[in-house]
């Protein structure tokens, strides 16, 4: 099952420009992470922000997360060329031992130069 | 060693053949996980393996069958798989315990195409 919805499923802008990504998730969840995907390989962790965080600033990429209303955006500044790629959110839920990674949607970055 | 290989890169093979991914990672992670993406979905979780034992199996057919030998490999058998079930198959790792315990390393995927 899916965990997080991304709006929008796409967008395409220009070199320099901001990009948001914006996840609704369903259950209560640890935390939520966003990872990017190159061309339909491996992911890459970018960055994960604690369901006690509001705010998390890494590089370019700063991350909220809004409990209450159960979502979560992630804004590239200044956008590249190379950011070109699928963003995914994934809320990470614990129990004891186990940890389960769900992830929603994604959104597909199109950065123009 | 910050890396998640997955062998093989591709694999085509025949509804009646028997075949086996692997994953491999020696970061000391605890969590081994398996995905399976179809073309522009996200990935489903189908596997989770903690300290070695599985922990959640996600409904996941008995055609794909995990294994966890070691705390470094992980491996998952197919037998009698449907043309459906052709996508990448993707491993990851996490720690269990530690400020960065949460967050998972993926390979690069195993492109499975079965005919």
């Amino acid at each position: 099952s899916q965990q997080g919805e991304e709006d929008p499923q796409a967008l395409s802008i220009q070199e320099g420009e901001n990009a948001t990504m914006n996840c609704s998730y369903k259950t209560s969840i640890n935390n939520l992470q966003w990872y990017r995907q190159n061309s339909g390989r491996g992911l890459v962790h970018l960055i994960l922000i604690r369901s006690n965080e509001r705010e998390k600033h890494s590089g370019r990429l700063r991350v909220t997360l809004d409990t209450s209303k159960k979502s979560s955006s992630l804004l590239i500044t200044a956008s590249r060329a190379a950011d070109t790629a699928s963003y995914f959110c994934a809320g990470g839920i614990s129990g004891g031992s186990n940890y389960k990674l769900t992830f929603g949607k994604g959104t597909l970055l199109t950065v123009n130069p | 060693d910050t890396e998640v290989t997955q062998t093989p890169k591709h694999l085509v093979m025949g509804m009646t053949n028997k075949k086996s991914l692997k994953c491999e990672q020696h970061m000391g992670h605890r969590a081994m996980y398996w995905y399976k993406q179809k073309a522009k979905k996200p990935p489903e979780l189908m596997f989770v393996y903690s300290y070695e034992k599985l922990s959640i199996n996600e409904s996941v057919p008995s055609r794909f069958s995990p294994e966890c030998p070691n705390s470094s490999l992980l491996n998952l058998h197919l037998h009698a798989l449907q043309p459906e079930d052709s996508a990448l198959y993707l491993c990851a790792s996490s720690r269990l315990q530690g400020a960065d315990a949460r967050y998972a390393f993926f390979g690069q995927g195993t492109r499975l195409t079965v005919v």
